[in-house]
């Protein structure tokens, strides 16, 4: 059974400052990772999306990265500021049949001081 | 567009009725989905629907849920009798493609007491 894990639990930074925020998965068997941001009281919002080939993938000031053979990703955001305060989730889908299938991990709380 | 909506944003019952969450999916999405959230097991997917036809209702947690989806631009969540333990905010998503392009809902807040 797929497993993610994404650690910290939460985090605090200053505005400005660059962050990582990790994802872990149990299964490397997965046909894309995606990122969402979650804003208190809303639904999610979609970020990025890795298909399983890819190693990155860009927005802005976001960058997400895969690394499939070790079950791990990162989200980088650069120049954090007070509006990226938000819980930040990470999911997988399986492979082959089970591709709809999202697993999410229980989220990074970020908070942005300004 | 006005997005997936949701409604009713909260809902507050008491153990044994009955409820209902609706969901209408943003028009052309062929998938459909309601997922769960709780602190304690974050989000789950229930079930989804392909072109108004369930495809898998693996994660619908027991008997009492049911889920149905009539026509492409509504679905209900239905949960009868409710129990405490149901408490929890429910999601419904679509999307054009089975695995991103996910839309999400505001969700609904439900509180049995």
């Amino acid at each position: 059974k797929q497993e993610v894990t994404q650690i910290p639990a939460a985090l605090s930074v200053p505005e400005g400052e660059n962050l990582v925020l990790n994802c872990s998965f149990t299964d490397s068997a997965i046909y894309n990772l995606q990122w969402f941001r979650q804003d208190p009281g809303k639904g999610l919002t979609s970020l990025l999306l890795i298909q399983s080939s890819q190693r990155e993938q860009t927005s802005g000031r976001l960058n997400a990265s895969l690394d499939k053979s070790s079950g791990r990703s990162t989200l980088y955001i650069a120049a954090s500021q007070p509006g990226d305060s938000a819980t930040y989730l990470c999911a997988v889908s399986g492979s082959g049949g089970s591709n709809y299938k999202l697993t999410f991990g229980k989220g990074t709380l970020l908070t942005v001081n300004p | 567009d006005a997005g997936v909506i949701q409604s009713p944003r909260h809902e507050v019952t008491e153990m044994g009725q009955e409820v209902t969450l609706r969901c209408k999916p943003i028009s052309g999405h062929d998938y459909l989905f309601w997922y769960r959230q709780t602190m304690m097991r974050g989000l789950e997917l229930l079930i989804y629907f392909n072109n108004n036809v369930p495809i898998d209702d693996s994660g619908m947690p027991e008997d009492r849920f049911s889920a149905k989806m009539p026509n492409a631009s509504f679905s209900t969540l239905k949960i009868q009798p409710s129990e405490p333990r149901d408490s929890a905010v429910y999601f419904c998503a679509s999307s054009w493609t089975a695995n991103y392009g996910y839309t999400f809902g505001s969700g609904t807040r439900l509180t049995v007491v």
